[in-house]
This record gives C-alpha cells, sequence and structure tokens, in this order.
C-alpha cells in the first residue's frame, strides 16, 4: 500500500531562520510527491511537485524540497521563514491503484508557526 | 480565472434532512474528487470520477453520493446525514489522470451536522 508520513504535527520557527517540514512515503513504483499549503478559511493550494529529475525542487513563495530516493523522503525546505509562511502543509503521494485510477494520498499535516 | 468553486461555504442541518454541495470547474478537467478533511487524519478521498458519467469510491464512500452528468460539475450528495459526517469536504480537479499533475482544490464546505 502506498502511503505518507508527516511525523510532525507542528513546526515552529522564529522568522528569519530556515524551516524543514518532514515527509516520508512508501510507493510500490516511482514516487510523484507534491506539497500543498492550506492557509485558514481556505482551500489547499499547490506549492510544488516531484516527477523526475533534479532532487531539488523548487516551488512557490520561495519553497523547496528535496526528494531523498534512499530515505525516502520529500522535505519540505525554505531558507528563511516568513510570518505569512504560518499555515498548514500536507505532502502527498499520487497512487496508482490496480484500477488505473490516479489518486493522491496526502498525509496528516503538519503545522507551521513563525514566530515574529 | 482558473478556479474551483464549492457551495455553500457553511452549512448547518439537522440529522437525516437530505443536502447537495456543488462543486464545479472551470478548467475542463477530466478528473474529479471529494475529500473530507478532520484533524489529524489529513483529507481522506470520498469519491472520484474519471470523467462524465464515470465515478468510483474513495476510501470513505459510507453515507455519500456523486454524480457526474456534466464534465464541469460534480455534486456531492449526503442522502441521510449523521452527526459523524461533520467536517470539512474539499472539491477537487485535476487534467487527466497523469501522475504528474497536481490537483486544484475549491476552498471549502464546513458541514455540521446536529
Amino acid at each position: 500500500a502506498q502511503s505518507v508520513a508527516q511525523p510532525e504535527d507542528q513546526v515552529n520557527v522564529a522568522e528569519g531562520n530556515p524551516l524543514t517540514v518532514k515527509c516520508t512515503y512508501s510507493v510500490s513504483g516511482n514516487p510523484y510527491l507534491f506539497w500543498y499549503v492550506q492557509y485558514p478559511n481556505r482551500g489547499l493550494q499547490f506549492l510544488l511537485k516531484y516527477i523526475t529529475g533534479d532532487n531539488l525542487v523548487k516551488g512557490s513563495y520561495g519553497f523547496e524540497a528535496e526528494f531523498n530516493k534512499s530515505q525516502t523522503s520529500f522535505h519540505l525546505k525554505k531558507p528563511s521563514a516568513l510570518v505569512s509562511d504560518s499555515a498548514l502543509y500536507f505532502c502527498a503521494v499520487r497512487d496508482i491503484g490496480y484500477s488505473s485510477a490516479s489518486k493522491i494520498i496526502f498525509g496528516s499535516g503538519t503545522r507551521l508557526s513563525i514566530r515574529p | 480565472e482558473a478556479q474551483v468553486t464549492q457551495n455553500p461555504r457553511y452549512l448547518i442541518t439537522v440529522t437525516g434532512k437530505k443536502l447537495t454541495v456543488t462543486c464545479s470547474q472551470n478548467m475542463n478537467h477530466e478528473y474529479m474528487s471529494w475529500y473530507r478533511q478532520d484533524p489529524g487524519l489529513g483529507l481522506r478521498q470520498i469519491y472520484y470520477s474519471m470523467n462524465v458519467e464515470v465515478t468510483d469510491k474513495g476510501d470513505v464512500p459510507e453515507g455519500y453520493k456523486v454524480s457526474r452528468k456534466e464534465k464541469r460539475n460534480f455534486p456531492l450528495i449526503l442522502e441521510s446525514p449523521s452527526p459523524n459526517q461533520t467536517s470539512l469536504y474539499f472539491c477537487a480537479s485535476s487534467s487527466g489522470q497523469g501522475e504528474g499533475t497536481e490537483a486544484f482544490f475549491g476552498q471549502g464546505t464546513r458541514l455540521t451536522v446536529v
């Protein structure tokens, strides 16, 4: 079965410091990995994705994520956090089922809190 | 503007009273799905549709129905809502079944069943 785990419910970082939000995955084939962000009272917004190619993927709002196949991880990073980055972050993997239907499996989410 | 639109945004209803949450996308996407979001559980898929008149169950389909009569619309129907269906619901769409395509989400519908 394919799955994704976000081991931290909450991450607290001071503004200006680097941030990391962790994600590990389990898939049977090649992983297609995504990060989404959810601001209060809003839907999920796509941040970035890894399909193939460079292990370091750059996305919106200065975020990037590093794909590590040996550690089956896809951690989200940003060199310098902003208070406006405070939100709920979801890691996701695309699942290819036996029916050929494709769906996204989400982690449980990590709440990122940036203090001024 | 490309978007997924859900209505209503907020809904309080009583147990057993049928309700429909609408979802519409303007991107001509083939693939649409419904998720519910509960604290600590992330998003769980309820139903999905790969195209018009093609729907299938997700991980938590019990108590829900869907239909896909037009490509742009994918309503979620609760025939007899119960309190355990109190949740935050999201509709999403994406182009085709390509593994590399990201999903676009509606703003969510917060449903409370009393």
